[in-house]
């Protein structure tokens, strides 16, 4: 019904791995997001990209690697995380970036051994 | 900075009772946004809020917008069991930044 697809919706992996989060909206937004959501903290915003380009990037650890092929795919790489990243990571897309709501996917609930 | 204070962090109400909370801020915003996440999902947006002093409904659900552009509350009435989950104010700031309230845990006991 939110337009915004995740898969996978759980994983495991140790720290050696290299993963990857994929999300595809069907909204025809132009602006999509990763979210980093832990445990009673508010949502840490981790990547935004407008028309295919990242425009905002908070000091996110290159462990941590995304990808935006179209308006309508994002991925999130992951290489040689730590157990602290394990969490619930959110991709969420809107109309423009800063204009219109968020629509947010289900999740990928990430753990890292 | 622009952090979003949101109050209660959780609430355990009787099925039937009235819901409260609220959304503060030292910065201006100027959109407010109420979301709820049952789990295992993502954020589902519920009411969105333009203009100070806005006052918006969706079902049993009303939201304001507070006139000073620094808070932001969310009632739900009559709660029943489907309510239960975690509700997040977010707030947009003029430079387009969007921050998030830690969330409000709600419980109802039938």
């Amino acid at each position: 019904e939110t337009g915004v697809t995740q898969t996978p919706r759980h994983l495991v992996m140790g720290m050696t791995n290299k993963k990857s989060l994929k999300c595809e909206q069907h909204l025809g937004h132009n602006a999509m997001y990763w979210y980093k959501q832990s445990a009673k903290k508010p949502l840490e915003l981790m990547f935004v990209y407008s028309l295919e380009e990242r425009v905002e990037n908070n000091s996110v650890p290159s462990r941590f690697s995304p990808e935006c092929p179209n308006s309508s795919h994002l991925f999130l790489h992951l290489h040689t995380l730590q157990p602290e990243d394990s969490a619930l990571y959110l991709c969420a897309s809107s109309q423009q970036r800063g204009a219109g709501e968020q629509f947010f996917g289900p999740g990928t609930r990430l753990t890292v051994l | 900075g622009q952090q979003l204070n949101q109050s209660p962090q959780s609430m355990f109400i009787q099925e039937g009772e009235d819901v409260s909370m609220n959304c503060t801020s030292s910065s201006i915003f100027n959109t407010w946004l109420w979301y709820k996440q049952e789990p295992g999902e993502g954020p589902v947006l519920l009411i969105a809020l333009y203009k100070a002093g806005e006052l918006t409904s969706n079902g049993r659900l009303t939201a304001q917008f507070g006139i000073t552009r620094k808070d932001s509350f969310l009632n739900i009435s009559a709660s029943i069991p489907s309510d239960v989950g975690i509700y997040f104010c977010a707030g947009r700031s003029n430079n387009n930044d969007m921050r998030f309230g830690a969330g409000t845990r709600l419980t109802v006991k039938p």
